[in-house]
């Protein structure tokens, strides 16, 4: 099955910078790669996705890059506020179980 | 629009007591249907999943079951809850095989169940 690892675990920036967390999977049949936001005590939501036909996406100030031979995504947000400040999980499209496959999340502070 | 609706959203129970975790989801047909667990400042571990009334796929062996009686509810439940069992319980939703693979799923707003 696949297998998704995510770094870094922890990340401080301050306010205004840039904040850039990876993620690598280990199946090349994987096809779609959705990032989730979670803050303390709420449900995961869909911030941002993409399909491998597509090698970034951008949504404002947050956008995705796909490396497909590299097998690896990154999530990058711009010009942070601390309202980005929460726990980030990436995650790859498991064909095996028609699930989706979770990395370890990234706790994100931005310092205002 | 799809919602989907999860309760209780708190829940404190005794070692050795059962458990009933009710999950819907409106507005879509067929869906497949998730389980997560989530322990404190910890990622989110898949429990089961189901693509079809009574069809549920158990990702780790432990003393929790589930299942789907109907197209858009999906059930968990234990027998005897464990200390281990504490957790944030939350259950999602995705489109259905027909829609291809390498769906988003999205999440219900979780029951924290606390075991005393």
């Amino acid at each position: 099955g696949e297998n998704v690892e995510q770094h870094p675990s922890t990340l401080s920036v301050q306010e205004g910078d840039s904040a850039v967390i990876k993620c690598t999977y280990s199946d090349s049949a994987s096809n779609y790669f959705p990032w989730y936001k979670q803050e303390l005590g709420k449900r995961p939501q869909l911030i941002i996705d993409i399909r491998s036909n597509v090698g970034e996406k951008k949504d404002q100030r947050i956008a995705v890059t796909l490396n497909k031979t590299a097998k690896h995504f990154s999530l990058h947000i711009t010009e942070t506020q601390p309202e980005d400040s929460a726990v980030y999980f990436c995650a790859a499209s498991d064909r095996g179980r028609r699930a989706l496959t979770f990395g370890s999340g990234t706790r994100l502070q931005v310092q205002p | 629009s799809q919602t989907i609706h999860q309760w209780p959203a708190t829940l404190v129970q005794p070692v050795g007591s059962p458990l009933s975790l009710e999950c819907t989801v409106e507005g879509t047909s067929n869906p497949n249907l998730y389980w997560y667990r989530q322990a404190a400042g910890r990622g989110l571990q898949l429990l089961f999943y189901s693509v079809g009334i009574g069809q549920i796929s158990s990702e780790v062996p432990q003393n929790l079951s589930a299942s789907r009686p109907q197209d858009r509810q999906f059930i968990l439940s234990s027998k005897k809850l464990l200390l281990s069992d504490s957790g944030f319980y939350l259950c999602a939703w995705s489109e259905g095989a027909s829609r291809g693979p390498g769906q988003p799923q999205h999440f219900g707003d979780g029951t924290r169940l606390s075991i005393l």
